[in-house]
C-alpha cells in the first residue's frame, strides 16, 4: 500500500486567496483526521472523519476553515480565505477502524505558507 | 479539558548515553500511544500501551504505562544518531473519542 497520500506537499500563496489541501487515507481505514502543526501550538487535531461522516469538528480554528469528505478514499481541507497565521504543516492520517482511537497512520504533510 | 504534557522538551545527549521521556495526563488515560517524528517527516507509530504498569520493549526502547493510568515514559538505552527527532505521546480517555497529542521531546544526538 502507497500509505496516506497528501497533495500538494508544499502550497505558498498570498493571504486572501483560497487554498485547498487534498488527501487520500489507505484504502479500507474507516477513520481520517486532520491535523495542524506549528512549533507555537504543536500538533492540534482540527476534525475527524469515520465512514465519511464528519464526527468532530471542535478544533477547526473558525469559519474560514471547511472540510469535506465525499468518499471513502478522498478528502479535502480548505482554508478560504487564507491568512499568514494559517502558515504550518498540514497532516492527513488514517486509522484502520474499530474506534477513533486505534493506531494512526500519518501522510507527509503539507506545508502551507501564506504570505 | 484533557492535558497532556511531555517533559523534558529539549533533551540533548552524547551518542551511547541513554534518553528518558515523560508523559502525564490531568485525566485517567484508557489508553496511551508513542510516535516518533523526524525532522522533515511524520510522525510515525511506535506502540500502544493499554494496561495499567503494563511495560513494552523495541529493542533499544522501553515503554511504561503507570500504574494509575495517568502517566507514561518511553526510555532509549545507548542512544544513536538514528535515534534523532521528536517523540510524542498521545493519550485517550475513557471517555474520549480521540487522541490529545503531547508536546513532544525534541531529541539530540550528538556523535
Amino acid at each position: 500500500d502507497a500509505g496516506v497520500i497528501q497533495s500538494p506537499r508544499h502550497e505558498v500563496t498570498e493571504m486572501g486567496q483560497e487554498v485547498t489541501l487534498r488527501c487520500k487515507p489507505i484504502s479500507g481505514h474507516d477513520y481520517l483526521f486532520w491535523y495542524r502543526q506549528t512549533m507555537m501550538r504543536g500538533l492540534e487535531l482540527l476534525i475527524y472523519f469515520n465512514n465519511n461522516v464528519p464526527i468532530d469538528d471542535s478544533g477547526m480554528p473558525e469559519d474560514r476553515f471547511s472540510a469535506k469528505m465525499p468518499n471513502a478514499s478522498f478528502s479535502t481541507l480548505k482554508i478560504q480565505p487564507s491568512e499568514p497565521r494559517d502558515s504550518a504543516v498540514y497532516f492527513c492520517a488514517s486509522s484502520p477502524g474499530g474506534s477513533s482511537t486505534d493506531t494512526q497512520y500519518f501522510g507527509p504533510g503539507t506545508r502551507l505558507t501564506v504570505l | 479539558g484533557q492535558q497532556v504534557m511531555q517533559i523534558p522538551q529539549y533533551q540533548h545527549v552524547q551518542e551511547g548515553e541513554d534518553f528518558t521521556t515523560y508523559c502525564n495526563s490531568s485525566t485517567t488515560l484508557s489508553n496511551i500511544q508513542w510516535y516518533k517524528q523526524r525532522p522533515g517527516g511524520h510522525p510515525v507509530f511506535l506502540i500502544q500501551l493499554v494496561k495499567s504498569g503494563e511495560v513494552k520493549k523495541q529493542k533499544r526502547l522501553t515503554f511504561q504505562f503507570g500504574e494509575a493510568k495517568k502517566n507514561s515514559s518511553l526510555h532509549i538505552t545507548a542512544t544513536q544518531t538514528t535515534d534523532v527527532g521528536t517523540y510524542f505521546c498521545a493519550g485517550a480517555t475513557p471517555r474520549g473519542q480521540n487522541f490529545v497529542f503531547g508536546p513532544g521531546t525534541r531529541l539530540s544526538v550528538l556523535p
